[in-house]
């Protein structure tokens, strides 16, 4: 089974913050994929094949990353980004997330 | 357009079996795998199973001796059964589309009390 680690757990950010979360494999994936929830919803799409935002994410969002490390980066927080967000590995079976990052507004 | 939407009991005693129904539209389980996640109440994500287009199945193996997925297609449902509940196993239940989770269910929450 591939274990996924993001870091940092919990993080505050104030609006026009850089933001950065990462996501380790505990072995080699191909893709890393990411999803937002925020309190009350189902898991959102977020970034897809490593790279690729789902329809409708804000292009202040990247993701990148290979091998075993990758991250989601804001280039400028806004209060909306306030959410969890979780990785995701489908390269194999089982599926596994990441623990997820709980991002507040500063 | 993909929708999927979970149904079942609300609350389950401990030792007895949990059975959710996954009814999705806009697409058939022919087409996409199906996957079921579960989450407790303020934890993260955990994968279960996924029955897929052909209808074979995979099991978390954490959960694989009290886990069965299955389906009708005709009926468009995915089902879960899951034996010997514990109040660990208080969560919301989510079905998903596989392989890309791109579509989500808006999730059942599952109490285990007695």
């Amino acid at each position: 089974e591939i274990v996924l680690t993001q870091s940092p757990t919990t993080m505050a950010a104030s609006p026009g913050e850089k933001v950065t979360i990462t996501c380790r494999a505990s072995s080699s994936v191909s893709y890393m994929h990411w999803f937002q929830q925020k309190s009350g919803t189902s898991p959102k799409p977020w970034i897809y094949d490593t790279s690729k935002l789902a329809s409708g994410v804000p292009d202040r969002f990247s993701g990148s990353g290979s091998g075993t490390s990758y991250s989601l980066t804001i280039s400028s927080m806004e209060a909306e980004d306030a959410a969890t967000y979780y990785c995701l590995q489908r390269s194999s079976y089982p599926r596994t997330f990441g623990g997820g990052t709980k991002l507040e507004l500063k | 357009q993909v929708q999927l939407k979970e149904s079942g009991p609300g609350l389950v005693q401990p030792s007895q079996t949990l059975s959710l129904t996954c009814t999705v539209s806009g697409f058939s389980l022919t087409s996409y795998h199906v996957s079921w996640v579960r989450q407790p109440p303020g934890k993260g994500l955990e994968w279960m199973g996924v029955i897929w287009t052909g209808g074979s199945t995979a099991y978390n193996s954490l959960l694989k001796s009290r886990l069965s997925i299955s389906r009708d297609t005709s009926k468009s449902q995915v089902f879960l059964k899951m034996n010997s509940l514990q109040t660990e196993d208080t969560a919301t239940y989510y079905c998903a589309t596989e392989p890309s989770f791109a579509y989500w269910g808006q999730g059942t929450l599952v109490t285990v009390s007695s």
